[in-house]
């Protein structure tokens, strides 16, 4: 199984990017790396999936390198609602995913 | 559209009591999850389901059993609760296919209390 790494936490403030990046050095050929968001008392919610290069929603841009060692999920412009956990997972089966800790963003004003 | 639903939301049970965790989707969904989450920790995989009719263990199955006897919903019985299974439990759904990983949705969780 591909285990992460990512920062336990971090901080910022309204209308800065932020950049959490997830290190994953034995992923396999087939992963994806997928990426949730947690408010507390709630469950996770899907934000982006990638496979390589670079993928953009109406949330988030998740950015992957040629080697797919690493990932960084990119939020811009983030606002106070934003101060969430942050789950990278690798993995290819639902069945065979692993939640970490998290990273945990707050956004001050 | 409802989405994953779980009941109840909250619960205390006394130590060695049993009760069972419902936990439905209205999504059509082959794959179903439970989890658990305790505090300042990722979420654990107990059990899941790959489609009405089967189960299988996940990362922490132990003291936990499950039913998929409809696949619109998905049961996670605690036979005799222990204090070590306080925790948010969580149920997620997703669709089922093995070529790509598929979104999970989750429910908003039940909070157990073991006494």
């Amino acid at each position: 199984l591909a285990k992460t790494t990512q920062p336990i936490s971090m901080d910022s403030y309204e209308g800065q990017e932020v950049n959490i990046t997830c290190s994953h050095n034995n992923i396999a050929t087939n992963d994806y790396i997928t990426w949730y968001q947690q408010f507390p008392s709630q469950g996770p919610r899907f934000i982006i999936q990638g496979y390589k290069t670079k993928v953009t929603n109406e949330v988030a841009s998740l950015f992957i390198p040629a080697d797919r060692k690493s990932s960084t999920l990119s939020l811009p412009r983030v606002s106070l609602s934003d101060t969430a956990v942050y789950y990278c997972l690798v993995g290819r089966n639902t069945d065979k995913l692993i939640f970490g800790t998290g990273t945990r963003l707050q956004v001050f004003p | 559209n409802a989405g994953v639903t779980q009941t109840p939301k909250f619960r205390v049970l006394k130590t060695g009591q049993s009760m069972t965790l419902l936990c439905a989707q209205d999504m059509n969904h082959e794959y179903m999850y439970w989890y658990r989450q305790d505090p300042g920790m990722g979420l654990r995989l107990i059990h899941y389901s790959v489609g009405e009719g089967t189960t299988a263990k996940g990362e922490v199955p132990d003291g936990y059993n499950v039913s998929r006897l409809k696949k619109q919903n998905f049961l996670l019985g605690l036979e005799s609760a222990a204090p070590s299974q306080t925790s948010v439990y969580f149920c997620a759904s997703s669709y089922g296919t093995s070529d790509v990983y598929n979104e999970q949705f989750f429910g908003p969780g039940t909070r157990l209390t073991v006494l």
